[in-house]
C-alpha cells in the first residue's frame, strides 16, 4: 500500500520568503508528526497531531513555524520569513495510534522528507 | 523529561564481526523505546521496539536490543555485520510525560569494512 508521501522533495527559497511543506499520511493513521533533521544532526521533534485533539506544538522553534492538519489527514507545515538556519530536511511520519495499547508505543512510518534550502 | 543519549557518533566494524550501538535513556514514566535505521537517500525505517513486554527485543535483519531498566540502556546488537548494515541508526524514547513526546538520539553512523 501507499506509504507516507511528502511534497515537494526539494525546495530552494530565498531568505524572507514563506514556504509550505505538505505531508500525506498513510490512510487511516490517526497520528501525524513533523520533525526537522539538520545536517549531521538527529531528528528534532516539531509538532504532533493526534486525531481531533489539540496538537502538541511544543517542539516548534519559533512563531514563524506553524502546522495544520485538515480533515484529520493531510498536513501542511508553514515556515514564514524563512532564515538560513531553517535549511534542513523536514520529515513527516504517521502512526496508527492505539494499536499498541499504549500512547507513544506505535511504530512511526516516515516519509522521504522535504529538503529545504534557504539561500 | 525524557532524553536519549547515543554514546558513539561513529562505529566501524569489519564484515562478519559483531555490532554494538549504545543507547542510554532517561524517562520519568514507563517508556517505549525504538531503534530506527536510515540508509543513505532512503527514509527512516523501524528496526525494533520495546513497549513493556519482553526485555529482549528482536527486530529485522538480525538486530536485537535488550531493555535494561537498572542501567537505563537499550543497546542495539547484531552478531555478524553485513555490508548492507552500513547506515545511520537512531535510538528513540517515547513516553506520555507532560503530553506526548518522541525524542530521537543524535544518531550513530555505522561503517562496515570488507
Amino acid at each position: 500500500g501507499a506509504g507516507v508521501s511528502q511534497s515537494p522533495s526539494n525546495k530552494v527559497t530565498e531568505k524572507g520568503k514563506d514556504v509550505e511543506l505538505r505531508c500525506d499520511p498513510i490512510s487511516g493513521h490517526t497520528a501525524l508528526y513533523w520533525y526537522r533533521q539538520s545536517l549531521g544532526q538527529g531528528l528534532e521533534f516539531l509538532i504532533y497531531f493526534q486525531g481531533n485533539s489539540a496538537p502538541d506544538k511544543s517542539g516548534l522553534p519559533s512563531d514563524r513555524f506553524s502546522a495544520e492538519r485538515t480533515g484529520g489527514s493531510v498536513s501542511t507545515l508553514t515556515i514564514q520569513r524563512t532564515q538560513q538556519e531553517d535549511s534542513a530536511v523536514y520529515l513527516c511520519a504517521s502512526s496508527p495510534t492505539g494499536t499498541s495499547g499504549r500512547i507513544g508505543a506505535d511504530t512511526q512510518y516516515f516519509g522521504p522528507g522535504t529538503r529545504l534550502t534557504v539561500l | 523529561a525524557q532524553s536519549v543519549t547515543q554514546l558513539d557518533s561513529h562505529v566501524s566494524v569489519s564484515e562478519g564481526t559483531p555490532v554494538l550501538l549504545r543507547c542510554n535513556y532517561s524517562s520519568s514514566y514507563s517508556p517505549s523505546l525504538f531503534w530506527y535505521v536510515q540508509h543513505p537517500n532512503k527514509g527512516l525505517q523501524l528496526l525494533l521496539k520495546y513497549t513493556s513486554a519482553a526485555t529482549l527485543v528482536k527486530g529485522i535483519n538480525g538486530f536485537e536490543a535488550e531493555f535494561k531498566k537498572s542501567e537505563t540502556s537499550f543497546h542495539l546488537t547484531k552478531p555478524s555485520a553485513h555490508m548492507s548494515d552500513a547506515a545511520e541508526y537512531f535510538c528513540v524514547v517515547s513516553d506520555r510525560g507532560g503530553g506526548f513526546k518522541t525524542i530521537f538520539g543524535a544518531g550513530t553512523r555505522l561503517f562496515v569494512k570488507a
